[in-house]
């Protein structure tokens, strides 16, 4: 069983909907949880920066991090084709540790 | 936040050959890494680039393919030894300012081998 399960998707949605991305984590030491935007042939982005539990929010999207259920989601609220990437979860046990990304989840969204 | 430029962004070798991909952050950082990343994949960390000292390497990876310098800060390379087919990926530069857990990452070096 991997560390960090993300759903590979492709998940494909019409433009304006609300998005979900979740991943799943196994190591209750993790503590600090990001979300990376990838477009296709570029490096990832950082998109959001949580620590612990609780929401986040930056203009469409909003993070959530679950610890008790070790569970985190990326919302993206209105979403336009230019969300179309590849979205990496990733997370840390602090900053000293390594990061353990998810594999991935590819977003379509249609016009 | 740091800005990573990473050169070059592809390129075409021939096996047996080597390449040196190179990193520069425009910001002194911490901790600077190296990934490999196959297409539709996720990142696999190759090592940690210690300034003044060896990289560590993870699980799989060794220093002779993989030799990395870290001579200052702000730059790091990797060379990528000997190659073959199977080293056709994407090598991806990231690094993490001081006191940060976040990481940033260059736009990737595209190899392919033939």
């Amino acid at each position: 069983q991997k560390e960090v399960e993300q759903d590979p998707g492709p998940l494909s949605v019409p433009e304006g909907a609300i998005v979900s991305l979740n991943c799943t984590y196994s190591n209750s030491a993790f503590q600090y949880f990001m979300w990376y935007r990838q477009y296709s042939r570029k490096g990832p982005e950082l998109l959001m920066y949580t620590y612990s539990s609780g929401n986040k929010e930056d203009g469409r999207f909003t993070a959530q991090v679950d610890k008790s259920s070790k569970y985190i989601s990326l919302f993206i609220r209105d979403s336009q084709p230019s969300d179309s990437a590849t979205y990496l979860c990733a997370m840390s046990g602090g900053a000293g540790n390594m990061l353990t990304f998810g594999g991935g989840t590819r977003l379509m969204v249609k016009p | 936040s740091a800005v990573i430029s990473q050169k070059p962004s592809r390129d075409i070798c021939q096996r047996g050959t080597s390449l040196t991909i190179q990193c520069q952050v425009d910001s002194q950082v911490t901790m600077m890494f190296w990934y490999r990343q196959q297409p539709g994949q996720s990142l696999t960390l190759i090592a940690t680039a210690n300034q003044g000292s060896e990289a560590t390497y993870e699980s799989g990876f060794v220093i002779d393919k993989f030799p990395i310098s870290r001579p200052n800060l702000t730059f790091s390379t990797l060379t990528v030894s000997n190659m073959s087919p199977e080293d056709s990926s994407i090598y991806l530069c990231s690094a993490r300012v001081p006191q940060n857990t976040e990481a940033f990452f260059g736009q990737g070096t595209r190899l392919t081998v033939v």
